[in-house]
């Protein structure tokens, strides 16, 4: 049961180029979310989807863009990448954003370096 | 708006207990979470608690919330390397997953 996967581990990008990191879900969950983790400082949600179809701006959207391909996938761009975009991006899942306990399910990361 | 404060680091002897301290600034906090991150890995709910309990203890976990003074603690009764980690407080006004809030978390070390 692979639950949250991440793709890719681990990236370097140089400013101002493009790419998107890729999540996928195997646990049927309605709701997806992108976070940033920086040293020192706690998750900030970028992104979520409540559900299939929606997307909405989390706390630190600013340079970001999202997709809920399907149920199953939700990915996060950065069309322009900035130093300031160095970080761990993690996706997590849960049945639904307003379930009963608010668990989340995350994937294992991914590091982005901008150069 | 709304803070979760966590010291960063905690260093405990293997076979003590480790107590990890929180506290948050939202009086209206009706959930409260610990979250633990292995090395390499993702965040893994551990526990939580409401906002209508003083307690909740799960074999070797006790959560402890002080509702008055906001402040919310995690015990890990004999510990062991296998529980190094970070950990992480987390709270929110509502069990809508878009609106928790996370500390910084608490990074655990264990000396033999």
């Amino acid at each position: 049961n692979a639950g949250v996967t991440q793709t890719p581990k681990f990236q370097v990008l140089k400013t101002g180029q493009s790419m998107t990191l890729q999540c996928a879900q195997d646990m049927n969950h309605n709701s997806m979310y992108w976070y940033r983790q920086d040293p020192g400082m706690g998750l900030r949600l970028i992104y979520y989807s409540a559900s299939e179809g929606t997307t909405d701006k989390g706390e630190v959207p600013n340079g970001y863009n999202v997709s809920r391909l399907n149920k199953r996938e939700f990915s996060l761009r950065l069309e322009s990448a900035a130093p300031s975009q160095t970080s761990v991006y993690f996706c997590a899942s849960t049945r639904s954003d307003r379930g009963v306990t608010g668990e989340l399910f995350f994937g294992e990361g991914s590091r982005l370096t901008v150069l | 708006g709304e803070d979760v404060e966590q010291s960063l680091f905690l260093s405990v002897r293997e076979g003590d207990s480790s107590v990890i301290n929180c506290t948050y600034t939202d009086s209206s906090s009706t959930y409260l979470y610990w979250y633990k991150q292995e090395p390499g890995a993702g965040l893994q709910l551990l526990t939580y608690i409401f906002s209508n309990m003083d307690m909740k203890q799960d074999q070797r976990l006790t959560v402890l919330l002080n509702k008055k003074d906001k402040h919310l603690s995690l015990r890990i009764a004999d510990t062991q390397t296998g529980d190094s980690a970070i950990y992480f407080c987390a709270e929110s006004r509502t069990s809508s997953a878009s609106k928790i809030i996370f500390g910084s978390g608490t990074r655990l070390s264990i000396r033999p």
